[in-house]
């Protein structure tokens, strides 16, 4: 059973420019999570999906983010018009059964903004 | 507001010996307890994890022990190995799926 994948591991771009971001979670883990880590602090939620459903959005997620789940399986999320402050290592999870609280992370998506 | 502290940004012992990693929560509702270690450029990995309905739980060298009346969570390491060198977070779920995370702290085993 592979892992979380996340594409790419890293991405450089200039301010302004739009990046979409991967994951891939463990298969048929129904339950898809993305976060934020910046430096010096733990990860922070940013949104969650049940199958292709989102449920929850965290304030950190401004209007300039946006993810997906169309079919249930992969996710992506994008950010439009980047800023210097959305440098960060974004990190998808997956888990798979309701009652099954463990989050298991992929390797994330090191995004630098210059 | 930070509901899950590491109080330690870091923390070195030596090699066999055991590490002890702190964490305080201030959320009745969280429910559930994790810690993961994490690489540099990796994502976190699980280690152990409790639920509120126990105080121990034990996985080969790592035991996490929790006392719900201090709201606070232990992750005790023994013996210490160098491999063990990571940053360490602690992390927390209740009444809603979202993990909360500490700021983590920094293991160093030194050989």
């Amino acid at each position: 059973d592979t892992g979380v994948s996340q594409d790419p591991r890293h991405k450089i771009t200039k301010r302004g420019q739009n990046v979409t971001f991967r994951c891939d979670p463990i298969s048929e883990h129904n339950r898809l999570y993305w976060y934020r880590q910046t430096l010096g602090q733990g990860p922070e939620f940013l949104t969650y999906f049940q199958n292709e459903a989102q449920l929850e959005k965290s304030r950190l997620l401004s209007d300039r983010f946006s993810a997906e789940r169309p079919k249930g399986s992969f996710s992506t999320l994008e950010i439009q018009r980047t800023e210097q402050g959305d440098s960060a290592m974004y990190l998808c999870a997956s888990n798979g059964r309701l009652g099954q609280e463990t989050q298991y992370f992929g390797p994330g998506t090191r995004l630098l903004v210059l | 507001d930070q509901q899950v502290k590491q109080n330690s940004p870091s923390l070195s012992v030596q090699e066999g010996r055991i590490s002890i990693l702190n964490c305080d929560y201030t959320n009745s509702m969280f429910d559930y307890f994790l810690w993961y270690k994490k690489y540099p450029a990796e994502g976190p990995t699980f280690l152990i994890s409790i639920s509120s309905i126990k105080d121990k739980n034990e996985d080969g060298r790592f035991t996490v022990f929790l006392n719900k009346s201090a709201k606070h969570l232990s992750l005790h390491i023994v013996p210490s190995q160098p491999g063990d060198s990571a940053v360490y977070f602690c992390a927390a779920e209740g009444g809603s799926e979202k993990l909360v995370f500490g700021k983590g702290m920094k293991l160093t085993v030194n050989p």
